[in-house]
């Protein structure tokens, strides 16, 4: 079975810094996907990225971009120039063949202004 | 473009009962899934509908059910109900079941336990 795993459950940063949120998964798998999602208090989820594994370019979206190291299974998103609208949780999630995600336990992230 | 929408919001229920909740997927979107977070275990995929039939089932027990109608549009069933079951219960659209773009989430139902 497919595990993500996010090792920080709370980050900070100063609005308009940068903050990097790691995720790792496992899996046998050599096609799926992944993505990171926002969840703010509202609580509806948001897609803010999303990568396929087959593809070698890391994918960017505004000030969001993802680090994702194939063969060492690692996905980690970077938010460049925070935003006080930034602060919420994200959570890393996978989707192989089974296409269900499975999501990690997610990372608070804090915008301090 | 109406979102995902759940309901109801919020609800509160004792042990012992049993409870539907529904949601109504983006128009056009023929796949809904849904998902139980809690703070203990995170967020758990339940299951996945497709054209009415149910495509993909989590680890949870028979308690929890659900359906597909002919509109998309879904509902899960949870009987007998645990005070474990309080949770917040999301939904997510997408276009078919095998396509790997995004699911969208409605705001999700809150239930609560007692």
């Amino acid at each position: 079975a497919q595990t993500v795993t996010q090792s920080q459950p709370e980050m900070s940063v100063q609005e308009a810094e940068t903050v990097t949120l790691s995720c790792t998964y496992d899996t046998s798998e050599s096609d799926y996907y992944l993505f990171w999602y926002k969840q703010p208090p509202s609580r509806q989820m948001i897609l803010v990225i999303r990568q396929e594994a087959y593809k070698q370019q890391n994918a960017t979206e505004n000030r969001f971009s993802v680090n994702f190291q194939k063969a060492a299974k690692s996905f980690s998103l970077k938010i460049s120039d925070s935003q006080l609208g930034d602060a919420a949780m994200y959570f890393c999630a996978y989707r192989g063949s089974a296409r269900q995600l499975t999501f990690g336990s997610g990372t608070q992230l804090t915008v301090l202004p | 473009k109406a979102g995902v929408t759940q309901t109801p919001r919020y609800l509160i229920k004792t042990r012992g009962q049993q409870v539907t909740l529904s949601c109504s997927p983006i128009s056009g979107h023929r796949s809904v899934s849904w998902y139980q977070q809690t703070p203990g275990q995170g967020l758990q995929f339940l299951f996945e509908y497709f054209s009415e039939t149910q495509r993909n089932k989590g680890n949870f027990p028979g308690r929890f059910s659900g359906r597909q109608f002919s509109n998309s549009r879904s509902e899960m069933n949870v009987s007998t109900l645990e005070l474990g079951d309080s949770a917040l219960y999301l939904c997510a659209s997408s276009w078919t079941s095998s396509d790997t773009g995004e699911l969208f989430f409605g705001e999700g139902s809150r239930l609560t336990v007692l």
